[in-house]
């Protein structure tokens, strides 16, 4: 079975502080992984996906096989990066099944 | 345009009555899904169809039922709400091969 695991709730920043959101999955398949961002009042999103290699508004992620882990990452924090983040899990082929996480709320203080 | 809608947004309603959920993508998406937020905003996969097809259910009371018109409709029915039912409920939907799933802006049940 599938499991995503995000270890914090809540994650407090000074702004301006690196910032790394924890995510751990078991999959015995090829799994996709994905970081999903929730601002307050408005719909969940996609921030990004490890198969894009890509950085959004500062944010990278890489997958480690080994440590099963795909940890959210920001070198600065910015006010407006306050929001839930949810870290989810893909099955590769077929019908997939989306498993999240149960969410990271992070905080940035000013 | 809107790519995944849900009405109503908001929805208060007393234990014990029968509501729905509409969902609608135009996206030409072939998988769509429904998301169960709960107050500390724990994200849990409910259903999930494939081209009117029910793909993924998980372990949700019977008094749950998904129902899908065609392709690009997915709706919720839920009968003799509980009070544990209160949450915000998510629709997406994704294209086959799931490359990114696209949420509905959630519909807030409150049963009082």
């Amino acid at each position: 079975a599938q499991r995503v695991t995000q270890p914090e709730k809540l994650l407090s920043v000074f702004k301006g502080a690196p910032v790394e959101l924890k995510c751990n999955y078991s999959y015995s398949g090829s799994p996709e992984l994905f970081w999903y961002v929730q601002y307050s009042r408005q719909r969940l999103q996609l921030l990004l996906r490890h198969i894009s290699r890509e950085s959004i508004k500062g944010f990278t992620a890489d997958l480690n096989k080994g440590e099963t882990s795909f940890h959210l990452k920001k070198p600065f924090a910015q006010e407006e990066d306050s929001a839930m983040y949810y870290c989810a899990l893909s099955e590769s082929g077929g019908y997939q099944k989306v498993t999240f996480g149960t969410g990271t709320k992070l905080q940035v203080i000013p | 345009d809107t790519a995944v809608s849900q009405t109503p947004k908001y929805l208060v309603t007393q234990m014990g009555n029968d509501k729905s959920i509409k969902c609608e993508q135009n996206l030409g998406h072939d998988t769509m899904y429904w998301y169960k937020q709960d107050s500390k905003k724990f994200l849990k996969i409910m259903f999930s169809y494939n081209n009117k097809e029910l793909i993924i259910n998980e372990t949700v009371p019977n008094r749950f039922s998904p129902k899908s018109p065609d392709k690009a409709h997915l709706n919720l029915h839920i009968n003799s709400l509980e009070l544990g039912d209160s949450a915000v409920y998510f629709c997406a939907s994704s294209p086959l091969g799931f490359t990114e799933a696209f949420f509905g802006q959630g519909t807030r049940l409150t049963v009082v």
